[in-house]
Order: C-alpha cells, then structure tokens, then sequence
C-alpha cells in the first residue's frame, strides 16, 4: 500500500541532543513537507520541498534542518538549538500543485 | 499573508444532533480549500477539495460547501465515531504551500 511512513512513533531525548525524525512516502510525490503540532496551535510548517536536492524555510524553521537526497525521503534534524522541541510532528507529501496532503502518522518527540 | 479562523474551538453533540463547522478564510486568489479529520496521536486525513464558491462535496454524513468568504462543514445526524478534530486549510495563487486553521475538536455522546 502506499502511503508515508514516519519512524519512530515516540523519542526521547535529552536536552542538548540532537534527533534525526524519519519520513519515507512510496507515493511518487514530488512535494514534501515537516509540520509541528502543538495543543491550541494547529499545524505549523517548519520546512518543505518541492523537488529533490532542493527545500526551503516555513515558518519556524529556526532551530532545525533538513535534506532531500532523494525523492522518497525527507528527514528532520531537531537540533539544541531549536528551544521548546517537545511537539508533535507530521510529514507530509503530495504530488504538487494545489492538491490535498498526505499524511504520515507522526512522531512525538519529547526532550527532557 | 493567507489567513484561516476555524470556529467554534470545540463542540460537543449529542449522538443524531445535526450541526455546522465554521472555515473563514482571508486570501488572495484562492485556489484549493481543504478539509480533513485528526483522530489522536495520527495524522489528518484528508476528507475534501473545494475550489470554487459555490462548490458542494458530500461523504457519508458529511457535506462541505464553499462561498467566497468561508467554508462550512455539516455534520448530518453524527455518530461518535465522528468524534475528532477537523482542520481546514487554503492555497492561493502562486504558492503550494497550504495554511491551516487552528481545528474545532468534535465530541459527539452516545
């Protein structure tokens, strides 16, 4: 079936660590996107990628990183710079244009 | 800037208690409006595309309609199995890049 795939469902980490959050889609998509949820916030957009090799900022971007090696994969780096990382977060895909995303399960880090 | 307002926050109903969700939406040359339900702990899935006022999708005991301002999701006699957060979110001209509202978490009582 496809569909995207986030790995793992929980993290924990410790304070001044940094975290590489998985996102692999066998979608074909070419568009990918990190979103984070927090209660009472909705979903805020960190990076997104429209095209492999190639990702720019969204709006809270400051404190974490990306890649887009490949096609079917968009990983995101939670660094000890970025100051509230606890969160929900959520991959996105979709084929592009003005088209409805896709979803992955999401990860909920927690850092202590 | 493209700006959506989801109302009410949170709604509870009784089991067969028709009701609407509220989408109001600031942009500039909408091209796409979306809905979706949240379950907890998953991702949202995606439920409809509207792109034009006037517009009307049905699913189930869901009906989304659209105008130039705002966009409502009805909820005909709900079942709580349709407790969950619905979100709608908007693209406009010249970016793919989707804003979202903050949600209106349904809870419907048997």
């Amino acid at each position: 079936d496809g569909g995207i795939t986030q790995s793992p469902k929980y993290l924990f980490r410790k304070e001044g660590q940094n975290v590489t959050l998985s996102c692999e889609q066998n979608l074909n998509h070419d568009a990918m996107y990190w979103y984070r949820q927090d209660p009472g916030q909705g979903l805020r957009l960190i990076y997104y990628s429209q095209i492999v090799n190639d990702f720019q900022k969204g709006d809270i971007a400051e404190g974490y990183s990306v890649s887009r090696e490949k096609k079917e994969s968009f990983p995101l780096t939670v660094t000890s710079a970025q100051k509230n990382p606890t969160a929900f977060y959520l991959c996105a895909s979709k084929p592009g244009g003005y088209s409805p995303l896709h979803f992955g399960n999401g990860t909920r880090l927690t850092v202590t | 800037e493209d700006q959506v307002t989801q109302s009410p926050e949170a709604l509870r109903l009784q089991e067969g208690e028709s009701s609407s969700l509220n989408c109001s939406y600031t942009v500039s040359g909408l091209r796409g409006l979306f809905w979706y339900r949240q379950d907890p702990g998953k991702g949202p899935e995606f439920l409809f595309t509207l792109y034009s006022a006037g517009e009307e999708k049905e699913k189930e005991r869901l009906k989304a309609t659209l105008t130039k301002k705002e966009s409502f999701l009805h909820i005909t006699a709900p079942k709580p199995e349709d407790s969950a957060t619905y979100l709608c979110a908007v693209e406009s001209g010249g970016s793919y890049i989707p804003t979202f509202g903050r949600g209106t978490s349904l809870i419907v009582h048997p």
